[in-house]
């Protein structure tokens, strides 16, 4: 059964600061490490790793996957109240349907509550 | 980006009632689709796996007699909390794909609906 676990569950920072979240995860046929982001609906995408050492970035965000570790971590530099939000990390798995064809199904960490206070 | 609608966005009901939630997908025809449960302050968990024309699998420790999904069409799923109580309060996410697992994109999240039970 895949596994993902999140640390810290919870972070409370002020604005500025930077903030590393972690993930690290156990599943078999490995294909991809997702994260995103959860304000009060449902999650939005972040990024998509998939090899290790290539760090993808996106504004103030970046993430970095370790496949050796089984390990992955999502930065947030100069952090604002509006990054507020559950950070969630999760591994898609394989499903075979009746036709025999493999789809992906996700499997979530805990998430990490960011709190950034003005 | 493909959209995928979930309806109602939020229901209360009486304990012992049925309801039905539908998740569509408005631009892509979703052969499979997956249907979330999360409880405050805890992550996403899968309940089942929707796929077009067949049976849902479901996860370990969900009653398919008491979540019925029917996927019976490419852009329509329904899940229906039947005889819900209390503890079935939660907020239910679907999420909807094309096909074979391929990157991030190719799955994506209804807005939720918020189920309480009085």
């Amino acid at each position: 059964e895949d596994k993902v676990v999140q640390s810290p569950l919870s972070l409370v920072v002020h604005e500025g600061d930077t903030v590393t979240l972690n993930c690290s995860y156990e599943v078999t046929n490995f294909r991809s490490l997702l994260w995103y982001k959860q304000e009060k609906k449902a999650p939005t995408f972040l990024f998509m790793l998939t090899s290790s050492g290539i760090e993808k970035k996106s504004g103030r965000l970046s993430s970095i996957l370790d496949k050796k570790e089984l390990f992955s971590i999502l930065n947030i530099t100069a952090t604002q109240t509006g990054d507020s939000a559950v950070y969630l990390c999760a591994v898609p798995g394989r499903v075979a349907n009746a036709g025999g064809t493999s789809y992906g199904k996700l499997t979530f960490g805990q998430g990490t509550i960011l709190t950034v206070h003005p | 980006g493909a959209v995928v609608s979930q309806h109602p966005s939020r229901v209360i009901c009486k304990s012992g009632t049925s309801v039905k939630i539908e998740c569509r997908s408005l631009d892509f025809q979703a052969t499979t689709m997956f249907w979330y449960r999360q409880f405050p302050k805890q992550s996403l968990m899968l309940m089942a796996t929707s796929n077009e024309g067949s049976k849902a699998t479901y996860e370990q420790g969900v009653e398919k007699d008491k979540f019925l999904i029917n996927h019976a069409s490419l852009t329509l799923s329904t899940l229906t909390v039947t005889s819900a109580h209390p503890e079935d309060s939660s907020f239910y996410i679907c999420s909807a794909t094309a096909g074979v697992w391929r990157s991030n994109n190719e799955q994506f999240f209804g807005p939720g609906t918020r189920l309480t039970v009085l």
